[in-house]
């Protein structure tokens, strides 16, 4: 069955240092996989998506990704926080269907 | 061009009411996704509708229905309403049904059930 499990509930980092926010991922079959961002009362935003092409995938506001099959991951992560990616973060992983599978979220707080 | 328009942002209702939401998607966008966002369970998957049909539904009761009009327009609707309805209700929308294309989501419905 697939599903996306993402490490950590919480991550709490320093403005101006790296950030990085993990995802695995299960599936029979190769998925395409997308990072939303969520800000406080507001709808998501797509940061980045992987289909395939090159695995290592940039986003917008200077995140990135990097596909990992033989670790079954797609961890997001960032050189250097802002005070403004303070946000909650989604993983998702497609099915066959179409259907996508959206992982429980990480809340990224940024200390000044 | 105009975003996700989603009404209402926000709503109170008893027990036992009904609601209806809206979701207009962007211009020339033929799928509609509705999802509930909650604390305790995160968000989950309602139904998507493309083309005036529902193409998936994710593991809610019956008494969560949608609909999508021939402009794709898409309305929810949850009736008898509980208490753990209380919910953000996000509606996406994406220019075709393949997996790979981007969701534009809107703000979201805040559905408060007293």
């Amino acid at each position: 069955a697939q599903s996306v499990t993402q490490l950590d509930s919480h991550v709490s980092v320093s403005e101006g240092t790296p950030v990085l926010l993990r995802c695995n991922y299960s599936s029979s079959y190769s998925p395409s996989l997308f990072w939303y961002v969520q800000h406080p009362n507001k709808g998501l935003q797509l940061l980045l998506k992987y289909t395939s092409a090159a695995t290592l995938v940039k986003g917008i506001n200077g995140f990135e990704a990097e596909f990992k099959k033989s670790e079954t991951s797609f961890h997001l992560t960032k050189p250097s926080a802002h005070m403004s990616d303070a946000a909650e973060y989604f993983c998702v992983v497609t099915l066959p269907n179409y259907q996508l599978i959206w992982g429980a979220g990480t809340k990224l707080i940024i200390k000044p | 061009k105009a975003g996700v328009t989603q009404t209402p942002r926000y709503l109170i209702k008893t027990r036992g009411q009904q609601v209806t939401l809206s979701c207009s998607p962007i211009s020339g966008h033929r799928s509609v996704s509705w999802y509930q966002q909650t604390p305790g369970q995160g968000l989950q998957f309602l139904f998507e509708y493309f083309s005036e049909t529902q193409r998936n539904k994710g593991n809610f009761p019956g008494r969560f229905s949608g609909r999508q009009f021939s402009n794709s327009r898409s309305e929810m609707n949850v009736s008898t309403l509980e208490l753990g309805d209380s919910a953000l209700y996000l509606c996406a929308s994406k220019t075709g049904q393949g997996a790979t294309g981007e969701l534009f989501f809107g703000e979201g419905s805040r559905l408060t059930v007293l």
